[in-house]
């Protein structure tokens, strides 16, 4: 089954980049989504098919994807984005929605 | 604004069941697909089960399979996941999510939006 693999945890002061990875066997063929879950609250999609931002989510919020890499890129980070992050595919060898294990953003 | 509420989740003993119910409005419930995903107490999300809009197409994960069964009734804008034989491994908050509305000409991308969850306890 096809695996998707993210860091446990990321941390980053405020105002600088936050990167959050999201590993997988050539990714980069695949459309990659992802979600920001605050605690105590449902997921909010945040990028969907690799760097397209739903409406609503602000700039600072970008995506992309190559290789065996997808990245979710937070600029500007805010103590508001401190929230744990999904990355997310289909896989259409065993037609199964695949998520990966989660990173948890620090704000320092 | 589209609106997605969980209900039926509660306390249950393992190997008994419990149905779920995501009631979907402003929306047209119909054209879209629907789907399930669970996450236990301190974890990850877990997708469980997809539907497509006409019930033409349903899909479940391997932990679920057998045992879990998803449906949904678009006269009455509901989507419902029937749980049998339920674990231990089971608990969680149950989400219902709507596919997004962003789609391409074969496919729409993620999941959006989602419930509150409803959650699902199994233990004796």
């Amino acid at each position: 089954s096809y695996v998707l693999t993210q860091p446990p945890s990321v941390s980053v002061a405020p105002g600088k980049t936050a990167r959050i990875t999201c590993g997988g066997n050539n990714i980069g063929s695949k459309s990659v989504h992802w979600y920001q879950q605050k605690p105590g609250q449902a997921p909010v999609l945040v990028v969907y098919d690799d760097s397209d931002r739903p409406s609503g989510i602000p700039e600072r919020f970008s995506g992309s994807n190559s290789g065996n890499t997808a990245t979710l890129t937070i600029s500007r980070v805010e103590a508001g984005d401190e929230a744990d992050y999904y990355c997310q595919v289909w896989d259409s060898s065993s037609d199964r929605v695949v998520f990966g294990g989660g990173t948890k953003l620090t704000v320092l | 604004e589209v609106q997605l509420v969980e209900s039926g989740g509660g306390l249950v003993k393992p190997g008994g069941s419990l149905r779920l119910s995501c009631a979907a409005s402003e929306f047209t419930f119909s054209n879209y697909n629907m789907n399930w995903v669970r996450q236990a107490p301190g974890k990850g999300l877990e997708w469980v089960s997809s539907i497509s809009s006409s019930s033409r197409y349903i899909y479940y994960a391997d932990s679920v399979k057998g045992r879990f069964t998803i449906s949904r009734d678009n006269a009455k804008n509901s989507l419902y996941l029937q749980m049998n034989s339920l674990r231990a491994e089971d608990t969680a908050v149950y989400y219902c999510a709507r596919d997004s509305p962003y789609c391409s000409s074969t496919s729409c991308y993620g999941f959006d939006p989602w419930g509150q969850g409803t959650l699902v306890t199994v233990s004796s």
